[in-house]
């Protein structure tokens, strides 16, 4: 069963425009929330976390917004740009206090010059 | 910086055979991660490790075993590799509740 979903595959997005990502959780225990992206043959690299005190969390180019009772979070990038083309991943930290992180399946952006 | 280092980054192996995959942080982190990657299905924990000479398993264990003899090394062992394991594994390291910090990766073809 799928605790945390991201519902597109995949994402295609003109440079200079905004790239909106979603990700869907089920469990309401979970309090912290990160984004990574991963390009080809590479590990992921962390981007941007949330905790679930705030409902947003800028930095630079990328906001991640958290609406808790819909259990939905959004990574925005403003303005897209070609490098960002990758599989982003949405990641919640698991409330038993193992230090887990529970990933989703991934949304491949690509931003198109 | 953080560094997740493992060993390979290719590998190909025959069915049945036993296989090491190694990874190795250099930052002191307590914990550290198995993943695999396949494509529509994520990234799914094999097997972590809070502290040296323990581990748990994650949500796909089967196949698969750990070792961590020290506290920067961590190694995930297929015991007899199927070709269902081919994918790309992950491994990652992390200090108490902070988010993790991922090698490359190791491609695993197994034929």
């Amino acid at each position: 069963d799928q605790q945390v979903k991201q519902n597109s595959p995949s994402l295609s997005v003109q440079e200079g425009r905004i790239s909106i990502l979603n990700c869907d959780y089920t469990n309401s225990m979970f309090d912290y929330f990160l984004w990574y992206k991963k390009y080809p043959a590479e590990g992921p690299t962390f981007l941007i976390s949330i905790s679930s005190i705030k409902d947003k969390n800028e930095d630079g180019r990328f906001t991640v917004f958290l609406n808790k009772s819909a259990k939905h979070l959004s990574l925005h990038i403003v303005p897209s740009q070609p490098g960002d083309s990758a599989v982003y991943f949405c990641a919640a930290s698991d409330p038993s206090g193992t230090y887990k992180y529970i990933f989703g399946t991934g949304t491949r952006l690509k931003v198109l010059a | 910086d953080v560094k997740v280092t493992q060993s390979s980054r290719y590998l190909v192996k025959r069915t049945g055979e036993k296989v090491f995959l190694e990874c190795v942080q250099d930052m002191d982190h307590e914990n550290m991660f198995w993943y695999r990657q396949d494509p529509g299905l994520g990234l799914r924990l094999i097997y972590f490790s809070y502290d040296v000479k323990m581990k748990e398993k994650g949500d796909i264990p089967e196949g698969y075993s750990v070792s961590r003899e020290k506290k920067e090394r961590f190694s995930l062992i297929l015991e007899s590799a199927s070709t269902n394991q081919t994918s790309m594994y992950l491994c990652a390291s992390s200090l108490g509740g902070m988010g993790n910090t991922f090698g490359s990766g190791t491609r695993l073809t197994v034929v």
